[in-house]
């Protein structure tokens, strides 16, 4: 079983939708959740981050983690072709520094 | 302005050879970190360390070395024991208390 899965995609969406993006982890003791936007050619940029159960919002994003189902997602209102990305999913272990990734689910906004 | 550089952007290195990658931050960032991506995949962990000379093996170290003489700096040699060294390479630093990365632009690898 991987550390953190993610579907790898493409999910596509038409502007103005809402874009749905889920993850989930092996390991019970994580503590730190992290998104990440990776435009083709390029490198990862933080998104968003979470420690608590229940959702956190950053302008049309959202961030949800639910520790009991080990599960993780982002929500993208509003969707914009701007938004066309792979979005990476990462854990990070409590007690230590590691940071895992996931493979990356590809958005696609469809204008 | 604050960030990580890596450099080289492009490298291209024959079979056998070693090849060292730089890898500096002004972020006065504790923990560095490198990964490896390739095409259409996720990142993986090389080797990440949390302070000044001392660092650990992430899922994929064999065929690398790393040093931390330096809190700025963490540069990643590719052995010619790595037997598929061709790809993105991605440095990173973070801050302890949240575990926010923050990458330089990548250093693309290809063994000719």
């Amino acid at each position: 079983q991987k550390e953190v899965e993610q579907n790898s995609g493409p999910l596509s969406v038409p502007e103005g939708a809402i874009a749905s993006l889920n993850c989930t982890y092996s390991d019970r003791g994580s503590q730190s959740f992290f998104w990440y936007r990776q435009y083709s050619g390029k490198s990862p940029e933080l998104i968003m981050f979470i420690y608590s159960n229940g959702d956190k919002e950053d302008g049309r994003f959202t961030a949800q983690l639910n520790k009991a189902s080990q599960y993780v997602s982002l929500l993208i209102r509003d969707s914009q072709p701007s938004d066309s990305a792979t979005y990476l999913c990462a854990v990070r272990a409590g007690g230590y520094q590691k940071v895992t990734f996931g493979i990356g689910t590809k958005l696609q906004v469809i204008p | 302005d604050g960030g990580i550089t890596q450099s080289p952007k492009y490298l291209f290195r024959k079979e056998g050879q070693n090849v060292t990658l730089s890898c500096e931050q002004n972020l006065n960032h504790d923990a560095m970190y490198w990964y490896r991506q390739d095409p259409g995949q996720g990142l993986r962990l090389i080797y990440y360390s949390q302070i000044v000379n001392d660092f650990q093996k992430g899922d994929i170290a064999e065929g690398y070395s790393v040093s931390r003489e330096k809190k700025e700096s963490f540069p990643l040699t590719v052995t010619s024991a790595q037997k598929n060294p061709t790809a993105f390479y991605l440095c990173a630093s973070g801050r302890a208390n949240t575990g926010e990365l923050f990458f330089g632009e990548g250093s693309r690898l290809t063994v000719l």
